[in-house]
């Protein structure tokens, strides 16, 4: 079944603001990562963090990690109209090799 | 330009017949994926050959046949192709010993089967 389950769906908002998007998983983890997808494109890794760590910033992305809720959000600071794009968090968990789930997605619209 | 690369882009076929999807990766990761994207956005593990070894097969109908004749390179063969195989499929690599960072994407090939 899904192992990320990503809020809210959609989310449509104005140039400039924050975007906060969340993510909640089932399993233990070894990291988490989220990407974004641009329309008719592959996807793009943003940023990963991992089981250990609770906070890491990348530009204008900022990414947390609750384990305890296992649960985390992406923060967009200061959005812009390129930053329209689905984002997708992505869970690596134990067990042998490395295999990363999708998340179901986020919808993201930043309106000029 | 280091990218992991698929062929084709496009690809729109009759129902029945047999296709084939390429992938090469130059930035020299161990291991590479094939995913399916739906119309829903939902993207589905399918393979994963770490150093030309399948490790990871989901359930997938055995019309789906990956086949990695060396680590850069992941083709997915598709025989009797049916109206629910249309979709987007992903190619994707990563570097799964050592630090792991995170997959890089093709760009997709959206099949149609009509």
């Amino acid at each position: 079944s899904q192992q990320g389950e990503e809020d809210p769906q959609a989310l449509s908002i104005q140039e400039g603001e924050n975007a906060t998007m969340n993510c909640s998983y089932k399993t233990s983890i070894n990291n988490l990562q989220w990407y974004r997808q641009n329309s008719g494109r592959g996807l793009v890794h943003l940023i990963l963090i991992r089981s250990n760590e609770r906070e890491k910033h990348s530009g204008r992305l900022r990414v947390t990690l609750d384990t305890s809720k296992k649960s985390s959000s992406l923060l967009i600071t200061a959005s812009r109209a390129a930053d329209t794009a689905s984002y997708f968090c992505a869970t690596s968990y134990s067990g042998g090799y490395q295999k990363v789930t999708f998340g179901t997605g986020t919808k993201l619209q930043v309106i000029p | 330009d280091t990218a992991v690369s698929q062929t084709p882009k496009y690809l729109v076929t009759q129902m029945g017949n047999d296709k084939s999807i390429k992938c090469e990766q130059n930035l020299g990761h161990d291991t590479m994926y094939w995913y399916k994207q739906d119309s829903k956005k939902f993207l589905k593990i399918m393979f994963s050959y770490n150093n030309k070894e399948l490790i990871i097969n989901e359930t997938v109908p055995n019309r789906f046949s990956p086949k990695s004749p060396d680590k850069a390179h992941l083709n997915l063969h598709i025989n009797s192709l049916e109206l629910g195989d249309s979709a987007v499929y992903f190619c994707a690599s990563s570097q799964v010993s050592g630090h792991p960072y995170g997959y890089t994407f093709g760009s997709g090939t959206r099949l149609t089967v009509v």
